[in-house]
């Protein structure tokens, strides 16, 4: 049973559009959300992480926005480009956690059409 | 360089054969850890290890098997027990499992491919 629920499982949007992918999670113990951008055979790459202490975080086409009381957590992909195309996963986990697991979402496949 | 490296890229196994997986890290990382990749599934996690001559159990350990005899290597074979292992696996690792931030790096991945 996943404990990170990530949806769409793919979508298709226009150069210079707007990409959302949303997470939800049921454990309120989780305190660090990040989101990993996979390349075709290639292994995942951190993109950006949010903590639960701020709503909202940004760097340069992409922000993670945050709902503590949804448990929600969605990442936003400004005037995206063609070089996004890629697999996008959410993650949750507790800091507190010593062996550091992540739970994974099962991933969103995002094209960006020229 | 430092990273993250695993061999082969590519393995073909014969139905009953087990077969070995190889990662290896240079970054001075204390956690490793082993998951699978199906289309469609995310990422689970198959075994994890904190320091040397430790390991723990993930979600899907059945049939999998680890050693961790060194701090920058974490093999992962596959037995002839697993029933479906056709997948594309991936190693990660992390500074310190008591790191604030749990960031996970990751390796290029193994395809393994059962004949």
């Amino acid at each position: 049973q996943q404990q990170v629920k990530q949806s769409p499982q793919s979508l298709i949007v226009q150069k210079g559009g707007i990409s959302i992918i949303n997470c939800a999670y049921e454990n309120t113990a989780f305190d660090y959300f990040p989101w990993y951008q996979q390349f075709p055979g290639k292994g995942p790459a951190l993109l950006i992480a949010i903590r639960p202490d701020v709503s909202e975080k940004k760097e340069g086409r992409f922000t993670i926005s945050f709902n503590k009381s949804a448990k929600q957590f969605s990442l936003h992909i400004m005037d995206s480009q063609p070089g996004d195309s890629a697999t996008y996963f959410c993650a949750a986990s507790m800091t507190t956690d010593s062996w550091g697991k992540l739970q994974f979402g099962a991933g969103t496949q995002v094209v960006v059409t020229p | 360089d430092g990273g993250i490296t695993q061999s082969p890229k590519y393995l073909f196994r014969k139905e009953g054969q087990n077969v070995t997986l190889s990662c290896e890290q240079n970054l001075n990382h204390d956690a490793m850890y082993w998951y699978r990749q199906d289309p469609g599934q995310g990422l689970r996690l198959i075994y994890y290890s904190q320091i040397v001559n430790d390991f723990q159990k993930g979600d899907i350990a059945e049939g999998y098997s680890v050693s961790r005899e060194k701090k920058e290597s974490f093999p992962l074979t596959v037995t002839s027990a697993q029933k479906n292992p056709t997948a594309f696996y991936l190693c990660a690792s992390t500074p310190g499992a008591l790191s604030s931030y749990n960031e996970q790096f990751f390796g290029p991945g193994t395809r393994l491919t059962v004949l």
